[in-house]
């Protein structure tokens, strides 16, 4: 079973507007990761945030996380079309790293 | 300084043949992984090693074998291939033994069993 559970499967947006992306998960956790996929390749680390952090920013991103309901969130400020791509978060328990089925970010220009 | 190095980046295989996927680092990390990764799907991790002479299974182990014998090398085998095992296949790597720290993907091998 898959330990990390993003929501919503798929979105599409408008260049200029603002995205967000949701992950859950079930079990306690040391940190989360996003990561985003270009079509064809491999994955891309975008941001870590650690269990006692509740807020984090890198450029454009900005990712929340809620400890006691078990979720994190991912926005993506004035998005651009080189932003279409899939979004990953990354959770995991011990060395078992999992991840969830993703998002897929359209960006219309 | 490459980062994750996988080979092949594609192959097509007839079912009941066994082949290697290569994957190398060159960041002297502990962490080394492999994943498939099917439409729908997301990535599933097969086998994981936390350092050399040590592996473990991961979520979809059946039918493949790991061994980590260097630092740097993790290569994947398949024993005897099906067409099930037709997928992308992405090795990864990280500092460190649990989530500290990113991964570090390779470009991925996309199989093809007939």
């Amino acid at each position: 079973s898959q330990q990390g559970e993003e929501d919503p499967q798929a979105l599409s947006i408008q260049e200029g507007e603002n995205a967000t992306m949701n992950c859950s998960y079930k079990t306690s956790i040391n940190n989360l990761q996003w990561y985003r996929q270009n079509s064809g390749r491999g994955l891309v680390h975008l941001i870590l945030i650690r269990s006692n952090e509740r807020e984090k920013h890198s450029g454009r991103l900005r990712v929340t996380l809620d400890t006691s309901k078990k979720s994190s969130s991912l926005l993506i400020t004035a998005s651009r079309a080189a932003d279409t791509a899939s979004y990953f978060c990354l959770t995991g328990a011990n060395s078992k790293l999992t991840f969830g089925k993703g998002i897929t970010l359209s960006v219309r220009p | 300084n490459a980062g994750v190095t996988q080979t092949p980046k594609f192959q097509v295989l007839k079912t009941g043949q066994s082949m290697t996927l290569q994957c190398a680092q060159d960041m002297n990390h502990e962490y080394m992984s492999w994943y498939r990764q099917d439409p729908g799907m997301g990535l599933r991790l097969i086998h994981y090693s936390v350092g050399a002479g040590i592996t473990d299974q991961g979520e979809v182990p059946n039918g493949y074998n790991v061994s980590r014998s260097t630092t740097e090398d993790f290569p994947l085998r398949l024993l005897s291939a099906a067409p099930s095992q037709t997928s992308v296949y992405f090795c990864a790597s990280s500092y460190g033994r649990l989530l500290n720290s990113p991964l570090h993907f390779g470009n991925g091998t996309r199989l093809t069993v007939t």
